[in-house]
């Protein structure tokens, strides 16, 4: 069983919905990670949260805002998102941003029509 | 920034046999992780291995930092081996910045 836990584990959208992803560690690790995976590529890094603080966005539009509320949650709010967004959304976390191998939940697979 | 290539991009076994799969890196990289994502799209760490080796049932896990390559062995394969297998490490500039290789796709035929 995997100690990260991602919801929805499906989620279709519209342009115009809001919508949240959320992912939950019971690890106590202090790095939390946002990726995004789309078919035969490899995950892609979105945001890393260190010590609930956002560490890196890789340039990704304002469309996904994320949020670390503690040390055990990360959530990814998505709005006014684009078909091209439609992918597999990977959350991780490690031991911290310097040490320590990823774990990864499910991942919540999100498709925009 | 750090490149990672993965060699080969795709293999196909009959159950039973062994493989090599091959990581270059192009800088210096700390923190070295394979992963294996299944079908169904979970990823598991299968080794975090900055150098030296480390096994694990079938599977072991060779790194040589100084010659910017990793190698993940896996040994008397079965179906549930398949899936796509990634290699991933931060550069020393960015330690929190995991890049992924492109993965080696591996299918075990039974």
């Amino acid at each position: 069983d995997t100690e990260v836990t991602q919801t929805p584990k499906h989620l279709v959208m519209g342009m115009t919905n809001k919508k949240s992803l959320k992912c939950e560690q019971h690890m106590g690790h202090r790095a939390m990670y946002w990726y995004k995976q789309k078919a035969k590529k490899p995950p892609e890094l979105m945001f890393v949260y260190s010590y609930e603080k956002l560490s890196i966005n890789e340039s990704v539009p304002s469309r996904f805002s994320p949020e670390c509320p503690n040390s055990s949650l990360l959530n990814l709010h998505l709005h006014a998102l684009q078909p091209e967004d439609s992918a597999l959304y990977l959350c991780a976390s490690s031991q911290d941003r310097w040490n320590g191998g990823l774990f990864f939940g499910e991942g919540s697979r999100l498709t925009v029509l | 920034g750090i490149q990672v290539e993965q060699s080969p991009p795709d293999l196909i076994l009959q159950e039973g046999a062994n493989s090599t799969l091959r990581c270059n890196f192009s800088d210096s990289v700390n923190n070295l992780q394979w992963f294996h994502q299944n079908p169904w799209g979970q990823l598991i760490n299968l080794f975090y291995i900055p150098s030296g080796t480390k096994q694990n049932g079938r599977l072991s896990a060779t790194t040589v930092a100084t010659e910017r390559y990793s190698l993940l062995y896996i040994s008397s394969s079965q179906t549930t081996d398949s899936g796509v297998y990634f290699c991933a490490g931060p550069g020393y500039s960015s330690a929190s910045k995991i890049i992924f290789g492109s993965g080696t796709r591996l299918s075990i035929r039974p």
